[in-house]
């Protein structure tokens, strides 16, 4: 089931935080965060896992809620530079692949 | 550092033409996959290869085929294209052998098909 994301779109300015949401309708036991900028490829950013533990970007962070069905993504002090379209991505039952959601595009403006 | 390196990265076809992307990557990566990226509907996956010699569908397999012709190179081929294809192709790899939930997707810049 694909993950749903809000907001779809949020727009800030030079050093606001931000935070992206990932939703699902089953308890999360990983989630990846993918960023891509218009033209380019996803890239890597970090991946939460279900004790919480964080692998990637070091001005990035994430969490699950309570029941471990949403995770947030947040992203403080905000550059110019993070600008993009937000992507978590969640593995299926079967872990087998990531199911993307929709994403969620941010932009900066100074 | 090439990392995942597809080809072409623009192609224009017309109804019913044939074609082959290309995807290879050089970080001796054992799983390899392919999704296609249409416009509010985020990556899907088409095709993935846990391992070389071994492929299998994703969520959106019909109209493809793939092969994974050794550990490096995994292609995806459209026998007779329609309009429904149009959509930008993205090729990633993983380290390990089928998915793994702690390991990052590492992936191509694309290729952007369009079919008339």
């Amino acid at each position: 089931q694909q993950p749903v994301q809000s907001p779809q779109a949020v727009i800030l300015r030079e050093g606001e935080d931000a935070v992206i949401n990932c939703s699902s309708s089953k308890a999360l036991y990983s989630v990846h965060w993918y960023r891509q900028k218009h033209g380019e490829a996803p890239v890597f950013l970090m991946i939460l896992l279900k004790g919480g533990e964080q692998k990637g970007h070091e001005k990035i962070s994430a969490s699950f809620n309570e029941k471990k069905q949403q995770s947030s993504l947040y992203l403080t002090a905000s550059q110019l530079s993070y600008s993009g379209t937000y992507f978590c991505g969640t593995p299926n039952f079967g872990n087998e692949k990531l199911t993307f959601g929709t994403g969620t595009r941010l932009t900066i403006i100074p | 550092n090439a990392g995942v390196t597809q080809t072409p990265k623009f192609q224009v076809l017309k109804t019913g033409q044939s074609m082959t992307l290309q995807c290879a990557q050089d970080m001796n990566h054992n799983s390899m996959y392919w999704y296609r990226q249409d416009p509010g509907m985020g990556l899907r996956l088409i095709y993935y290869s846990a391992s070389e010699g071994t492929t299998d569908k994703g969520e959106v397999p019909n109209g493809y085929n793939v092969s994974r012709l050794n550990k490096r190179e995994f292609s995806l081929r459209l026998e007779s294209a329609a309009p429904s294809q149009t959509s930008v192709y993205f090729c990633a790899s993983t380290p390990g052998w089928g998915f793994n939930a702690d390991q990052p997707q590492h992936f191509g810049d694309g290729t952007r098909l369009s079919i008339l």
